[in-house]
């Protein structure tokens, strides 16, 4: 299984309060992502990383940011949770970009309540 | 926009096979995926398809690819008790960007 930690695994917070949630890879790989799941939507993308201190948006990055400063690590902060962003957490890896056939690789999920 | 369909539910008895369909709308998608979910885990890596593909067998999964009608399958012979999970369709369009369907929810029936 490919290298990916995130934490924490859970967590119950308040509306209004900075969550910053983290995912740390042992696989050198340059791609990083961080999804959301949420029933009857699949996975949707929310920001990804192509390199240290290169990101970009997904589909739905509105309230969230990212960082990566270390190849190894890769930072999603919601500013001010909201109930809306009650989700589960994934975040991703692949080894390449472009027409690569490198899939992506998942961790096991942040659960994140916000009350 | 990109998309990609899945129907939600299938259930089947165990040892039959089952037949997880997609569909995606970008035809220059160049690889399509399958991951399985288990419960409280992360998305899995099946298998996956390269376009100038029709069909791929690894044991008991194929996949089957008609890229005129832009539609994957994901056939699961003899199935089990422990194939009981959500499969995801996953189809890669341009620079590394993996749009995934809502997720299939297979239940297998003893």
């Amino acid at each position: 299984d490919a290298g990916i930690t995130q934490s924490p695994r859970h967590k119950v917070t308040e509306t209004g309060t900075p969550v910053t949630l983290r995912c740390h890879q042992t696989e050198n790989h340059r791609y990083m992502y961080w999804y959301r799941q949420d029933p009857g939507h699949g996975l949707r993308l929310i920001h990804y990383s192509y390199g240290v201190k290169d990101t970009d948006k997904g589909e739905v990055s509105d309230g969230y940011s990212v960082s990566r400063s270390k190849t190894e690590d890769f930072l999603l902060t919601l500013e001010s949770a909201t109930s809306s962003q009650t989700s589960v957490y994934f975040c991703a890896i692949s080894e390449s970009g472009g027409l690569g056939n490198q899939p992506q690789h998942f961790g096991d999920g942040t659960r994140l309540s916000i009350l | 926009g990109e998309d990609v369909e899945q129907s939600l539910f299938l259930s089947v008895r165990e040892g039959d096979s089952s037949v997880i369909n997609c569909t995606y709308t970008d035809s220059s998608s160049t690889y399509l995926y399958w991951y399985k979910q288990e419960p409280g885990a992360g998305l899995q890596l099946l298998t996956y398809i390269f376009s100038n593909m029709d069909m791929k067998q690894d044991q008991r999964l194929t996949v089957l690819l008609n890229k005129k009608d832009k539609h994957l399958s994901l056939r699961i012979a003899d199935t089990q008790t422990g194939d009981s999970a959500i499969y995801f369709c996953a189809a890669k369009t341009s620079y590394d960007k993996v749009i995934f369907g809502p997720g299939t929810s297979l239940s297998v029936i003893p």
